[in-house]
């Protein structure tokens, strides 16, 4: 298995939901971010999990909040999401220190 | 702070033409140079460039890059519908701050029939 696996594909959440994003790999990668990507512009970097441990936060604000429950397995919980947080959610994997980054096809979250 | 440019932002050529795009960078310490393409949704791989000099080929695909002058390029020859996309290229880091890409701005590649 080569693949990063997100789901859902697509998701329309109020600004008042609570919703979790997916991402799950099978690689052996010990290495797994999530990006942002706006319309347009470069994936940015939110989260960087090292060993099942948070080692960069990029500053993101606090309705967003990850979660690596286990090596295959990655989370973002969404809160009191704004209009402006629209955009493709990317979450990616790699070996620690190695540039074989493998992204996922995207979460392409709406904000209403 | 690390920067990446891509020249041109856009293209628009027809099938069959030739295309190089660049990717210029000022960064002091990193580890490889990346290759993206993206269409609708993730990036898919293209290379992974460390040495200066070595050209990577798959395809009508090629990419080199030149550690001297601080820049790669990505060659595609022949091209087809197919290959529009953005196309991106992102430095990896070295150090410690593996993961935190540094991505150009990416060029929009229009093919037309």
């Amino acid at each position: 298995d080569t693949e990063v696996t997100q789901t859902p594909k697509h998701l329309v959440m109020g600004m008042t939901n609570k919703k979790s994003l997916k991402c799950e790999q099978h690689m052996g990668h010990r290495a797994m971010y999530w990006y942002k990507q706006k319309a347009k512009k470069p994936p940015e970097l939110m989260f960087v999990y090292s060993y099942e441990k948070l080692s960069i936060n990029e500053s993101v604000p606090s309705r967003f909040s990850p979660e690596c429950p286990n090596s295959s397995l990655l989370n973002l919980h969404l809160h009191a999401l704004q209009p402006e947080d629209s955009a493709l959610y990317l979450c990616a994997s790699s070996q620690v220190r190695d540039s074989g980054y493998t992204f996922g096809s995207g979460t392409r979250l709406t904000v209403v | 702070e690390d920067k990446v440019v891509q020249s041109p932002l856009s293209l628009v050529v027809h099938e069959g033409d030739t295309v190089t795009l660049n990717c210029s960078y000022e960064v002091t310490n990193f580890r490889s140079l990346l290759w993206y393409k993206q269409e609708k949704k993730a990036p898919t791989f293209l290379f992974m460039l460390t040495s200066s000099g070595i050209e990577k080929k798959s395809g009508r695909l090629s990419s080199i890059l030149d550690k001297k002058e601080l820049f790669s390029i990505l060659n595609i020859t022949a091209t087809q519908t197919g290959d529009s996309a953005i196309y991106l290229c992102a430095l990896v880091p070295g150090g410690t701050s593996y993961g935190k890409l540094t991505f150009g701005q990416g060029t929009i590649l229009t093919v037309h029939p």
